[in-house]
């Protein structure tokens, strides 16, 4: 079953505006991944959150991790149509062996309209 | 792109028969994973590799086999293909250094099962 339940699940602005995405998960977590997909196109990593973090910014992006309610939230500030994509949480489960598996949510479309 | 490749592309075989998706990479990394994207279910990890012969199961796995004779190519085979496997395949490698524990993406086999 999916670990991540991303909110919303389609998300139309204007340029200019900010974009907020969110993303919940299930389990203890060692880290927090959010990536980025154009449409026909592979996954591209944006930015990742470890458990022991609770914000991380990178450019335009900052990301918000809150372990006790099993959530997290990416924020993408003056938001560009070049930003128009898919956007997925990911998280890496605790657990034996350091094998990096990772679940993804399902993502949230965002369109940024210019 | 860290040097990953998938061929093929697209791929359109009927129900029943063998399929085999390679993935290619050019950086020598020891983690490498297979995931499947469909509708409404995000990419789900199908099987994964720690190593050349050293394979485990992911989250969907029955219905597909992998094998990794070298460190570069991790092929993953429908021994008996059928229409609920039509999706579009990702391979990833893993990166890992001290701020950063990255998947990434080649761009994708979309696979058709008629």
């Amino acid at each position: 079953s999916q670990q991540g339940e991303e909110d919303p699940q389609a998300l139309s602005i204007q340029e200019g505006e900010n974009a907020t995405m969110n993303c919940s998960y299930k389990t203890s977590i060692n880290n927090l991944q959010w990536y980025r997909q154009n449409s026909g196109r592979g996954l591209v990593h944006l930015i990742l959150i470890r458990s022991n973090e609770r914000e991380k910014h990178s450019g335009r992006l900052r990301v918000t991790l809150d372990t006790s309610k099993k959530s997290s939230s990416l924020l993408i500030t003056a938001s560009r149509a070049a930003d128009t994509a898919s956007y997925f949480c990911a998280t890496e489960p605790t657990g034996p062996g350091n094998t990096g598996k990772l679940i993804f949510g399902q993502g949230t479309t965002l369109q940024v309209k210019p | 792109d860290a040097g990953i490749t998938q061929s093929p592309r697209h791929k359109v075989t009927e129900t029943g028969t063998p399929v085999t998706l390679r993935c290619h990479q050019t950086e020598n990394h020891r983690y490498m994973y297979w995931y499947r994207q469909d509708p409404g279910h995000g990419l789900r990890l199908i099987h994964y590799s720690y190593g050349v012969k050293d394979t485990d199961k992911g989250e969907v796995s029955d219905g597909y086999s992998v094998s990794r004779s070298k460190t570069e190519d991790f092929l993953l085979t429908l021994e008996s293909a059928t229409s609920s496997q039509t999706s579009v395949y990702f391979c990833a490698i893993r990166t890992s250094d001290r701020s950063t524990d990255t998947q990434y993406f080649g761009p994708g086999t979309r696979l058709t099962v008629l």
